[in-house]
């Protein structure tokens, strides 16, 4: 199956700094891509939908300042947290898709941990 | 705003026992996803599902597309320990997916 590798596997910061996660797809080409965050023992939140090439739309209540999100190719997808904060403490995985939108594939995610 | 039901939230269950899990949605999807996350990792993909009525199988797995198009169960027989995770269901249309809250699966010793 396709495979979708997100770096780094986890992340500990300062309050203040910013924080790069890589969401690359291995072995396609994602026409989109999406970033996720979940909090300990609850379900997948949908922070914003990414195309290759153009803006990322972002849900309703996600700062898209704070969470910045760049899909410059088809294989690779960059969110950054930026001035992180403590209550910014999560997991967050991406997924991406192919063209045909026939599947949905997960990279292993990424827990960001604050001080 | 569309919602998926999923249920139950959790389970306990005896090593070897079966296991039923489903999703209802007010919504109708074109396809239904079910997805195994192990703690720290991202979920995995476990069956995809295309048509209604369709029934596939992958393992001691068993999903089914519901006829509606708005629910979709999964079966797991024979359960092992390595079963135990959380299991998610997501319906979509289009680039459009929305995830069910999950199914919690413990397995006791």
């Amino acid at each position: 199956g396709a495979v979708v590798s997100q770096h780094p596997s986890w992340v500990i910061c300062k309050s203040g700094t910013s924080v790069k996660i890589e969401c690359r797809s291995l072995d396609f080409q994602a026409t989109t891509m999406f970033w996720y965050r979940q909090f300990p023992k609850q379900s997948l939140m949908l922070m914003a939908t990414s195309n290759e090439g153009s803006k990322a739309t972002y849900e309703q209540g996600v700062e898209k300042d704070k969470f910045l999100i760049n899909h410059a190719s088809l294989t690779l997808s960059t969110l950054t947290v930026t001035s992180a904060h403590p209550e910014d403490s999560s997991f967050y995985i991406c997924s991406a898709t192919t063209a045909t939108n026939e599947k949905l594939f997960f990279g292993s995610g990424t827990q960001l941990s604050v001080l | 705003g569309q919602q998926l039901n999923q249920s139950p939230q959790s389970m306990f269950i005896q090593e070897g026992e079966d296991v039923s899990m489903n999703c209802t949605s007010s919504s109708i999807f074109n396809t239904w996803l079910w997805y195994k996350q192990d703690p720290g990792e991202g979920p995995v993909l476990l069956i995809a599902l295309y048509k209604a009525g369709e029934l596939t199988s992958n393992g001691r797995l068993t999903a089914q597309f519901g006829i509606t198009r708005k629910d979709s169960f999964l079966n797991i027989s024979a359960s092992i320990p390595s079963d135990v995770g959380i299991y998610f269901c997501a319906g979509q249309r289009g680039d459009k997916i929305i995830f069910g809250k999950g199914t919690r699966l413990h397995i006791l010793p």
